[in-house]
């Protein structure tokens, strides 16, 4: 099966600008997880989707982070206006049964300068 | 509330030495375990998991884990590693109710010819 697809890979942006991340699941994978992993830091929880509804988005900084996940399918986390400790890794995971584990995309490297 | 705790930030070991990362949990409800690899620049990979059953699970690349509960622990083992598993490596521990993971900050492992 495909894997989970993100993009971009890199993205170089100055403080204060916006900032767009895509993520397209593995087929038939009803829940959608984007987290953030800082440099020397595990995976952070940003938001968590159940098909199109979000689950659990506690974690989100929701003045400048915003996610959807229309149908079901893609997902876009968007960052506005994006501050200089936002750069970080950003990962999109999905997942068919809830405990199985995730299945991770490769993710978007975020520099903000 | 659930916690990891990673209990080495790097491990340095020499080709074909045996090696153990070690993982503690906290957790007040049953609990699913994983642990995950990411090499440089990539997304994370599941190497193993516990969801019930057999505490000694063997996961892929010849690594396994043992989950003790009396010490709510999870170490991760190989008993001969190569240069390819230089990485980093994740605890992570699953809601049994929401799917969503936690992870550890991490252990580099550092494997030397």
């Amino acid at each position: 099966e495909a894997g989970v697809a993100q993009s971009p890979r890199y993205k170089i942006i100055e403080k204060r600008q916006s900032v767009a991340f895509w993520c397209n699941p593995i087929s038939g994978h009803a829940t959608l997880y984007w987290y953030q992993q800082i440099l020397g830091q595990g995976p952070k929880l940003l938001i968590q989707f159940q098909n199109n509804g979000v689950v659990d988005d506690s974690q989100l900084p929701k003045d400048r982070f915003s996610a959807e996940r229309l149908k079901g399918v893609d997902s876009t986390l968007k960052i506005q206006p994006a501050k200089l400790e936002d750069s970080a890794v950003y990962l999109c995971a999905t997942s068919g049964q809830a405990n199985y584990g995730y299945t991770f995309g490769s993710g978007t490297r975020l520099t903000v300068v | 509330a659930q916690s990891v705790t990673q209990l080495d930030s790097q491990v340095p070991v020499f080709e074909e030495a045996p090696v153990e990362l070690r993982c503690n949990y906290s957790s007040s409800v049953s609990v699913y375990l994983f642990w995950y690899v990411q090499y440089p620049n990539q997304g994370l990979q599941l190497l193993l998991k516990y969801l019930s059953g057999s505490t000694l699970v063997k996961g892929i690349n010849g690594f396994e884990a043992e989950f003790n509960k009396s010490q709510t622990s999870f170490h991760l083992r190989k008993p001969s590693v190569h240069i390819s598993d230089t990485a980093e490596y994740f605890c992570a521990v699953g809601s049994s109710n929401t799917g969503k993971l936690i992870f550890g900050q991490g252990t580099t492992l550092q494997v030397k010819p």
